[in-house]
């Protein structure tokens, strides 16, 4: 809710500005990714998600890119609406012993500066 | 609308009280899982259920208890076991067509310490 933004890094984007957001996963075992943006006092919403066995993916004005040799993802918002101003994370799943096990990132805010 | 819903979305607990968090889906999902959130920290799993009469500890299981009973409901009761229940719990839910499902989640319950 309101506290989920304290402590969080932040990046602040002129509206109309594209915005590129990064995560750092852990587990080189993990195949898939998903992106999430949580509003305050609001539970998160699913953007956009990736396989592994792809590098890159386009939905309506987000683009998720995956460079496994570095274990990263980022998210890329295009012209970017005050709308969009809420905390982003991401997820890595892997699936030990056939249990899908999700990892969530701590969060990027994003500030859009109308 | 297909969706999860928590309720309250605000609760008090007393000292040495139990008390029982709310979550109900009709997207059809099997799965189902129960997030805690604190600031500056990604999702921890307390409990999650595959099908129901079924369910397994998460990280953080201590301190909480679940039930599935029903395939639409997943209560979560946080007990007076639990020392540090001050955060905002998430309750979301995946389908079951095969590996690589993003979670879907509610609006959550903020608990507090009265």
């Amino acid at each position: 809710g309101e506290s989920v933004g304290l402590h969080l890094p932040t990046l602040s984007v002129q509206e109309g500005d594209n915005s590129i957001i990064n995560c750092a996963y852990s587990n080189s075992a993990s195949d898939y990714f998903i992106w999430y943006k949580q509003e305050s006092g609001k539970g998160p919403q699913f953007i956009i998600d990736i396989r592994s066995n792809m590098d890159k993916r386009q939905g309506q004005r987000v683009t998720v890119l995956l460079n496994k040799t570095v274990k990263h993802l980022s998210l890329q918002i295009a012209a970017t609406q005050p709308g969009d101003s809420a905390v982003y994370f991401c997820a890595e799943m892997q699936r030990p012993g056939g249990y899908q096990k999700v990892t969530f990132g701590t969060g990027t805010k994003l500030q859009v500066i109308p | 609308d297909g969706g999860i819903t928590q309720s309250p979305k605000y609760l008090f607990r007393k000292e040495g009280q139990n008390v029982t968090l709310s979550c109900e889906q009709n997207l059809n999902h099997d799965a189902m899982y129960w997030y805690r959130q604190d600031p500056g920290q990604g999702l921890r799993l307390i409990y999650y259920s595959q099908i129901v009469n079924d369910f397994q500890k998460g990280d953080i299981a201590e301190g909480y208890s679940v039930s599935r009973e029903k395939k639409e409901s997943f209560p979560l009761t946080v007990t007076s076991a639990q020392k540090n229940p001050t955060a905002f719990y998430l309750c979301a839910s995946s389908g079951n067509t095969g590996y690589g499902q993003p979670q879907h989640f509610g609006d959550g319950t903020r608990l507090s310490i009265l």
